[in-house]
Parts: C-alpha cells; structure tokens; sequence
C-alpha cells in the first residue's frame, strides 16, 4: 500500500509556465488537501475537496486550480507561475472531513519557480 | 483572526524531558493536532486532543485546555531520533486546520 503519492519530487519551472503538481492515494479517502510550506510559516491551505466532485477555496488559492474527477486523484494547477509560488507543496488525505479526522501527508513536491 | 503560536526553536539534552507550547486562537475549535516532520520529509500524525486533560502515548503526552486556548506536547526519555519540527495546529469550525510555523526540536547528546 503506497498512500499518497505525489509527482513530481521536486521542479524547477520558468515563470509564466503552467504546471500541474500529481497526487493519488489508495486508501479510500473521501477528503483531499492541497497545502503549501514555506520558511518561518505554517502550512497553508490552497484547496481542498471533501468529496469527489467538490472542491473548496482554502486560505491562499489565488493562482491556483484543483480537479477531483474521482476518489484517487487529485491535481494542483498553476495556470501561470511566478516566483511567489516558489515553496513546497504537500498533498493530504483524510477518511472524511471532519472533526477528529486525522490528515495524512504525502511525501511532497519541491517547486522553484525562476 | 485566527492564529497559533509556538517557540521558533528549543534544544534538549538526550535523555531528558521537553515540553513544546502551543497556543491558538481559531473560529470555532474542534480539536488539536500535534505533528512530527523531519527536515526534508512530510509531517506525520502525532496526537489529537478534543477534551481537556492529558492524553498519553508511549513517550509522547499531549495535553489540552480549552479554556485558555493552551496545548502542550511533552516528551520524554528523548533520543536523538526525536530531532524534529513539531507542528502544532486546530481545526476550526469549518473543519480546516490551521497551523503554527513548528517548533524546530535539536537533540544534543
């Protein structure tokens, strides 16, 4: 059982380009997070999706785009990147959400955008 | 607004006890998260907290006070595996967690 897989490792990308960050889970998850990590900072949530199908606005989702066409999947856009949105980017699971739902995390994905 | 805050850094000694504070502030509160990260690697689960008191696990405790918007994570017998960032967070009403910046743990021997 792998968990939650994201792709890829880590990228560097020229500013403007447009970039899509991978993750899938195998566990069955209904809810799915898409967060970013930067120095000195906690972790702050982009988007989200409760369930497939649904996705939701986090606390910092300007620049970015989220799809869940099902369980499995869910793909972190950035339509045209900049600098700021150098930082690394964890993607999370849980059962359902809610309160007491633990998030499990994956590995990440580093991204310097030049 | 909503906020959390713990020390930036704290240094131990092999062997001894740490206790690493955490204080939040959220819109609603539907319980408290403490999470382990290793440099370089992702944040895992530690404990969740959604009553007052004490919860223990093993070398790890984590304790909770409603009332005064206070946790605490307490570590014992610590070994150098145990350097870390600690990551304290609370979910809010809308079920969203919100995060302090970790507590940077450096084990010395």
């Amino acid at each position: 059982i792998a968990g939650i897989t994201q792709a890829p490792t880590s990228q560097i990308l020229a500013a403007g380009r447009r970039m899509t960050l991978r993750c899938t889970q195998d566990m069955r998850h209904n809810a799915m997070y898409w967060y970013r990590q930067d120095l000195g900072l906690g972790l702050r949530l982009i988007h989200y999706s409760n369930t497939a199908g649904t996705t939701g606005k986090g606390e910092v989702p300007d620049g970015y785009s989220v799809s869940r066409a099902n369980t499995d999947d869910f793909p972190l856009t950035l339509a045209s990147a900049v600098p700021s949105q150098t930082s690394v980017y964890f993607c999370a699971s849980s059962v359902r959400a809610g309160a007491s739902e633990t998030q499990y995390f994956g590995p990440g994905t580093r991204l310097l955008v030049l | 607004g909503q906020n959390i805050d713990q020390p930036t850094e704290m240094t131990a000694t092999e062997g001894a006890i740490v206790q690493i504070n955490c204080t939040y502030q959220t819109s609603g509160f539907n319980g408290l998260f403490w999470y382990q990260q290793h440099a370089g690697e992702a944040p895992t689960f530690l404990s969740y907290n959604v009553l007052d008191g004490l919860e223990e696990k093993g070398r790890f405790s984590s304790f909770l006070s409603r009332s005064k918007g206070y946790s605490y994570l307490l570590l014992k017998e610590l070994q150098m595996k145990d350097s870390a960032s600690y990551l304290c967070a609370a979910m809010d009403s809308n079920y969203q967690l919100i995060w302090g910046a970790g507590t940077k743990l450096i084990i010395k021997p």
